[in-house]
Protein backbone atom coordinates (compact mmCIF):
# COMPACT_ATOMS: atom_id res chain seq x y z
CA UNK A 1 0.00 0.00 0.00
CA UNK A 2 1.27 3.43 -1.20
CA UNK A 3 -0.69 5.26 1.04
CA UNK A 4 -2.19 6.82 -2.19
CA UNK A 5 -6.28 6.84 -2.19
CA UNK A 6 -7.98 6.96 -5.39
CA UNK A 7 -11.80 6.54 -6.16
CA UNK A 8 -13.84 5.16 -7.85
CA UNK A 9 -11.90 1.92 -8.50
CA UNK A 10 -13.84 1.18 -11.38
CA UNK A 11 -16.11 3.42 -13.27
CA UNK A 12 -18.72 2.92 -16.81
CA UNK A 13 -20.22 5.20 -18.54
CA UNK A 14 -21.63 6.13 -22.13
CA UNK A 15 -19.95 8.24 -24.42
CA UNK A 16 -20.51 12.15 -23.99
CA UNK A 17 -20.95 11.70 -20.58
CA UNK A 18 -18.71 13.71 -17.85
CA UNK A 19 -16.71 11.79 -15.06
CA UNK A 20 -14.66 13.14 -12.56
CA UNK A 21 -11.58 10.67 -10.90
CA UNK A 22 -10.31 11.32 -6.99
CA UNK A 23 -6.76 11.41 -5.69
CA UNK A 24 -5.98 11.60 -1.98
CA UNK A 25 -1.69 11.93 -2.00
CA UNK A 26 0.27 10.50 0.73
CA UNK A 27 0.54 12.62 3.88
CA UNK A 28 3.23 15.09 3.50
CA UNK A 29 3.53 14.76 -0.40
CA UNK A 30 2.68 17.95 -2.39
CA UNK A 31 2.53 17.32 -5.23
CA UNK A 32 0.34 14.89 -7.17
CA UNK A 33 0.62 13.31 -10.63
CA UNK A 34 -2.01 11.92 -13.58
CA UNK A 35 -1.45 9.23 -15.75
CA UNK A 36 -3.04 7.67 -18.49
CA UNK A 37 -2.39 3.63 -19.09
CA UNK A 38 -4.82 3.22 -22.64
CA UNK A 39 -4.22 -0.87 -24.11
CA UNK A 40 -1.22 -1.04 -25.76
CA UNK A 41 -0.20 2.10 -24.78
CA UNK A 42 2.10 2.83 -21.96
CA UNK A 43 1.73 5.35 -19.06
CA UNK A 44 1.53 8.48 -20.38
CA UNK A 45 1.64 11.59 -18.35
CA UNK A 46 -1.18 13.97 -18.61
CA UNK A 47 -0.68 16.53 -15.57
CA UNK A 48 1.53 17.28 -12.28
CA UNK A 49 -0.03 19.85 -9.37
CA UNK A 50 2.52 20.92 -7.18
CA UNK A 51 1.12 22.59 -3.69
CA UNK A 52 -2.37 23.58 -5.60
CA UNK A 53 -0.30 25.06 -8.55
CA UNK A 54 -0.02 23.81 -11.84
CA UNK A 55 3.60 22.22 -12.16
CA UNK A 56 4.16 20.21 -15.94
CA UNK A 57 1.80 19.39 -18.82
CA UNK A 58 1.61 16.44 -20.85
CA UNK A 59 -0.68 15.74 -24.06
CA UNK A 60 -3.31 16.02 -22.07
CA UNK A 61 -6.88 16.41 -24.19
CA UNK A 62 -8.29 19.86 -23.99
CA UNK A 63 -11.52 17.57 -23.13
CA UNK A 64 -9.76 16.58 -19.72
CA UNK A 65 -9.10 19.21 -16.89
CA UNK A 66 -7.40 18.77 -13.09
CA UNK A 67 -6.55 21.10 -10.28
CA UNK A 68 -5.28 20.05 -6.55
CA UNK A 69 -7.64 21.67 -3.68
CA UNK A 70 -5.70 23.32 -0.40
CA UNK A 71 -5.98 19.52 1.59
CA UNK A 72 -3.48 18.63 -1.52
CA UNK A 73 -6.14 16.09 -3.12
CA UNK A 74 -6.95 16.37 -6.65
CA UNK A 75 -9.95 15.55 -9.26
CA UNK A 76 -9.23 14.74 -12.84
CA UNK A 77 -11.99 16.18 -14.67
CA UNK A 78 -12.98 14.13 -17.82
CA UNK A 79 -15.59 15.66 -20.36
CA UNK A 80 -17.62 14.64 -23.38
CA UNK A 81 -15.99 11.45 -23.19
CA UNK A 82 -14.99 9.30 -26.58
CA UNK A 83 -14.68 4.98 -26.48
CA UNK A 84 -10.96 5.72 -27.02
CA UNK A 85 -11.05 6.94 -23.34
CA UNK A 86 -11.26 4.11 -21.68
CA UNK A 87 -8.29 3.35 -19.61
CA UNK A 88 -6.75 3.12 -16.35
CA UNK A 89 -5.96 6.22 -14.70
CA UNK A 90 -3.08 6.66 -12.28
CA UNK A 91 -2.41 9.31 -9.46
CA UNK A 92 0.62 9.71 -7.92
CA UNK A 93 2.59 11.90 -6.02
CA UNK A 94 5.91 12.90 -4.09
CA UNK A 95 7.04 15.03 -1.38
CA UNK A 96 8.71 17.79 -3.67
CA UNK A 97 7.96 19.30 -7.36
CA UNK A 98 10.47 17.70 -9.06
CA UNK A 99 9.29 14.72 -11.44
CA UNK A 100 13.20 13.78 -12.45
CA UNK A 101 14.53 13.27 -9.31
CA UNK A 102 11.38 12.96 -7.21
CA UNK A 103 10.58 9.00 -5.98
CA UNK A 104 6.91 8.87 -7.08
CA UNK A 105 4.45 6.56 -5.55
CA UNK A 106 1.43 5.18 -7.17
CA UNK A 107 -2.17 4.89 -6.25
CA UNK A 108 -4.68 1.54 -7.39
CA UNK A 109 -5.89 3.47 -10.07
CA UNK A 110 -8.90 3.97 -11.43
CA UNK A 111 -10.73 1.79 -14.15
CA UNK A 112 -12.97 3.77 -17.19
CA UNK A 113 -15.22 2.17 -19.42
CA UNK A 114 -17.04 3.93 -22.12
CA UNK A 115 -19.79 2.31 -23.84
CA UNK B 1 17.08 6.82 -29.32
CA UNK B 2 14.55 9.54 -29.30
CA UNK B 3 12.65 7.82 -26.64
CA UNK B 4 13.10 5.15 -23.63
CA UNK B 5 12.98 1.43 -24.93
CA UNK B 6 12.95 -1.81 -22.89
CA UNK B 7 14.09 -5.08 -23.71
CA UNK B 8 13.54 -7.73 -24.13
CA UNK B 9 9.36 -7.40 -24.39
CA UNK B 10 9.39 -10.57 -21.95
CA UNK B 11 10.95 -13.16 -20.12
CA UNK B 12 10.30 -16.53 -18.97
CA UNK B 13 12.63 -17.93 -16.62
CA UNK B 14 13.04 -20.51 -13.96
CA UNK B 15 13.01 -20.22 -10.04
CA UNK B 16 16.77 -19.50 -9.13
CA UNK B 17 17.37 -18.45 -12.28
CA UNK B 18 19.51 -14.99 -12.65
CA UNK B 19 17.69 -12.64 -15.38
CA UNK B 20 18.68 -9.28 -16.37
CA UNK B 21 16.96 -6.90 -19.03
CA UNK B 22 17.38 -3.65 -20.81
CA UNK B 23 16.51 0.20 -20.46
CA UNK B 24 17.58 2.45 -23.24
CA UNK B 25 17.45 6.52 -23.02
CA UNK B 26 18.93 9.36 -25.00
CA UNK B 27 22.19 10.12 -23.94
CA UNK B 28 22.34 13.42 -23.93
CA UNK B 29 20.94 15.97 -21.29
CA UNK B 30 20.47 12.92 -19.17
CA UNK B 31 18.91 13.77 -15.92
CA UNK B 32 17.68 11.14 -14.06
CA UNK B 33 16.65 7.32 -14.83
CA UNK B 34 13.02 5.54 -12.56
CA UNK B 35 12.68 1.78 -12.31
CA UNK B 36 9.58 0.68 -11.10
CA UNK B 37 8.10 -2.99 -10.71
CA UNK B 38 4.34 -3.51 -11.81
CA UNK B 39 2.31 -6.84 -10.69
CA UNK B 40 -0.50 -7.42 -12.20
CA UNK B 41 -3.95 -5.70 -10.27
CA UNK B 42 -1.62 -4.02 -8.60
CA UNK B 43 -0.05 -0.28 -8.89
CA UNK B 44 3.54 0.55 -10.21
CA UNK B 45 5.99 0.10 -7.18
CA UNK B 46 8.63 2.58 -6.97
CA UNK B 47 12.17 0.69 -6.96
CA UNK B 48 14.81 3.08 -8.02
CA UNK B 49 15.61 6.47 -8.94
CA UNK B 50 19.03 7.18 -10.36
CA UNK B 51 21.39 10.19 -11.26
CA UNK B 52 24.67 9.82 -11.31
CA UNK B 53 27.26 7.74 -14.26
CA UNK B 54 28.41 4.48 -12.92
CA UNK B 55 25.40 4.31 -9.98
CA UNK B 56 24.73 1.08 -8.78
CA UNK B 57 21.18 0.71 -6.46
CA UNK B 58 20.13 -2.35 -4.51
CA UNK B 59 17.08 -4.33 -3.22
CA UNK B 60 17.59 -7.49 -1.48
CA UNK B 61 17.96 -9.41 -4.94
CA UNK B 62 16.98 -6.64 -7.11
CA UNK B 63 19.86 -4.78 -8.42
CA UNK B 64 20.39 -1.80 -10.96
CA UNK B 65 23.30 0.45 -12.85
CA UNK B 66 23.45 3.09 -15.14
CA UNK B 67 25.32 4.19 -17.76
CA UNK B 68 24.29 7.99 -18.79
CA UNK B 69 27.32 8.05 -21.18
CA UNK B 70 26.43 5.33 -23.58
CA UNK B 71 21.95 5.93 -22.53
CA UNK B 72 21.19 2.38 -21.23
CA UNK B 73 20.65 0.71 -17.26
CA UNK B 74 20.14 -2.97 -16.43
CA UNK B 75 17.85 -4.21 -14.01
CA UNK B 76 19.27 -7.59 -12.55
CA UNK B 77 17.55 -10.57 -9.98
CA UNK B 78 19.31 -12.68 -8.60
CA UNK B 79 17.59 -16.15 -8.07
CA UNK B 80 14.47 -15.29 -9.40
CA UNK B 81 11.23 -15.93 -7.32
CA UNK B 82 8.08 -16.89 -8.52
CA UNK B 83 6.32 -13.50 -6.68
CA UNK B 84 9.45 -11.39 -9.03
CA UNK B 85 6.59 -12.09 -11.54
CA UNK B 86 5.95 -8.82 -12.59
CA UNK B 87 6.10 -5.74 -15.37
CA UNK B 88 9.46 -3.57 -14.81
CA UNK B 89 9.48 -0.34 -16.08
CA UNK B 90 11.84 2.41 -16.74
CA UNK B 91 11.29 5.74 -17.27
CA UNK B 92 13.59 8.76 -18.09
CA UNK B 93 12.52 12.65 -18.33
CA UNK B 94 13.62 13.05 -21.92
CA UNK B 95 15.04 16.79 -22.89
CA UNK B 96 12.94 19.68 -23.27
CA UNK B 97 9.77 17.64 -21.59
CA UNK B 98 9.90 19.65 -18.31
CA UNK B 99 11.11 16.79 -16.48
CA UNK B 100 7.83 14.82 -16.49
CA UNK B 101 8.76 11.12 -17.02
CA UNK B 102 8.56 9.12 -20.11
CA UNK B 103 8.04 5.95 -19.71
CA UNK B 104 8.92 2.79 -21.52
CA UNK B 105 6.78 0.07 -22.32
CA UNK B 106 8.16 -2.60 -20.10
CA UNK B 107 9.59 -5.96 -19.60
CA UNK B 108 7.18 -8.80 -18.70
CA UNK B 109 8.98 -11.18 -16.46
CA UNK B 110 7.07 -14.36 -15.55
CA UNK B 111 9.12 -16.97 -13.18
CA UNK B 112 8.00 -20.50 -12.75
CA UNK B 113 8.77 -22.44 -10.36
Amino acid sequence: DSGVTQTPKHLITATGQRVTLRCSPRSGDLSVYWYQQSLDQGLQFLIQYYNGEERAKGNILERFSAQQFPDLHSELNLSSLELGDSALYFCASSVGADPATDTQYFGPGTRLTVL
Amino acid sequence: ILNVEQSPQSLHVQEGDSTNFTCSFPSSNFYALHWYRWETAKSPEALFVMTLNGDEKKKGRISATLNTKEGYSYLYIKGSQPEDSATYLCASPLYNQGGKLIFGQGTELSVKP
